[in-house]
This record gives C-alpha cells, structure tokens and sequence, in this order.
C-alpha cells in the first residue's frame, strides 16, 4: 500500500517570497513516481510537476521546483516568487507499482500581496 | 476538453439511481473515479486499466463503473445516500508510461437531499 501525508492544512505567504509545501510518503515498491497538483477556487486540477524514484536531480518547472529527499521519504513542493495567482489548494499523489495515483489531503496556500 | 464529466451540477433525492458519465479523447487505457471532499483530499472509488477491466479503489461501496469501451467509464449510484454528497472528478492517463500526469474532468458536483 502507498500512502501520501500532508501535515500543513493551510498555509500563507506574502507575494514575491518562496515557499515550501510538505510531503512525505511511505511505499514498499521499488519504483515510483511523486507528483503535485493544483486546484484553484475554479475547481479544476492543474498538473505541475513529476519526479520519478530513479532521477538524480530534482524536478523543475518554471517556478516550481521539487525537493526530493529519497532517505527521508519526502517530496516537497517550493514555489519562488509567489503570486497572488498562485492562491489555491495543493495536492500531492503518487503511483506505485500498480500505477495507481494516491493522493494527499492537500494544502491551501494564500498569498498576500 | 480531452475528458468530459457530466452532468456538472446534479441535485437528487436519497434512494435515487444516478449515473455520472465520463468520456476521453485521448485514447488512454487507464480511467480513473475519485470523490473529493473537504479536508480529505481525493479518494479512490473506481478505476479500469482497459475496456473491460474495473476493479476497486479505497471507498467503492455504494458505487458500480463499467468500462465498454475505452472512451467511456460511467459511475452509478445504485441508491444515493447524503454521505455521498461529494464533488466527483474523472479522470485518464496512459498507463506503463505513466509520468504522473492525470487528466481530469472538470468535476461533477452531486448533492443527495
């Protein structure tokens, strides 16, 4: 079984500043991938960014960057530079073996101007 | 849109019989069922690996998919309850060439009176 854990509920940050959402995760399959997720106040899901098990380096996508810390079973979202846009819920998930995506209860962030 | 949800907005009554239909363009051979709800992420009721082929995800009481073809993969309500009063979400993606990434319907909104 995998399991996906996101211990921040909520979170703020002022405009322009980084930050950092939290995830940690627990499998047994040798091979997997960790993925986060965007959901605005308009209710759709915004894919963001993939980091497999075996990549060396850490995912990148424009402003989004994941903090893969293989010993320590985390997979942490940093935003630089927030927006105002960037105001929304954050999901973490991954698949496994099976290809399963499994999700975590998220993370809302606001961002102050 | 490569996935279809609809209804998108649906009030019934406890007892009812209720099928969200979910339709993709993208050929993919993985379909996904979740319900979203607050505080506890998306959860897994349903998935299908190819036409034909459905099996259960984390909480599939209460609920029957069947996938025909590889476009379609409609979840029935068999008698709505209020404890499924939930924003339902669709959602494909390839399957051993998965990278993470998901493609979700805009959602489907139920609300059991």
């Amino acid at each position: 079984a995998q399991k996906i854990t996101q211990t921040q509920p909520g979170m703020f940050v002022q405009e322009k500043e980084a930050v950092t959402l939290d995830c940690t995760y627990d499998t047994s399959d040798p091979s997997y991938g960790l993925f986060w997720y965007k959901q605005p106040s308009s209710g759709e899901m915004i894919f963001l960014i993939y980091q497999g098990s075996y990549d060396q380096q850490n995912a990148t996508e424009g402003r989004y960057s994941l903090n893969f810390q293989k010993a320590r079973k985390s997979a942490n979202l940093v935003i630089s530079a927030s927006q105002l846009g960037d105001s929304a819920m954050y999901f973490c998930a991954m698949t496994g073996g099976s290809y399963i995506p499994t999700f975590g209860r998220g993370t809302s962030l606001i961002v102050h101007p | 849109a490569d996935v279809t949800q609809t209804p998108r907005n649906r009030i019934t009554k406890t007892g009812k019989r209720i099928m969200l239909e979910c339709s993709q363009t993208k050929g993919h051979d993985r379909m996904y069922w979740y319900r979203q709800d607050p505080g506890m992420g998306l959860r897994l009721i349903h998935y299908s690996v190819g036409a034909g082929i459905t099996d259960q995800g984390e909480v599939p009481n209460g609920y029957n998919v069947s996938r025909s073809t590889t476009e379609d993969f409609p979840l029935r309500l068999l008698s709505a309850a209020p404890s499924q009063t939930s924003v339902y979400f669709c959602a494909s993606s390839y399957g051993l060439l998965n990278t993470g990434e998901l493609f979700f319907g805009e959602g489907s909104r139920l609300t059991v009176l």
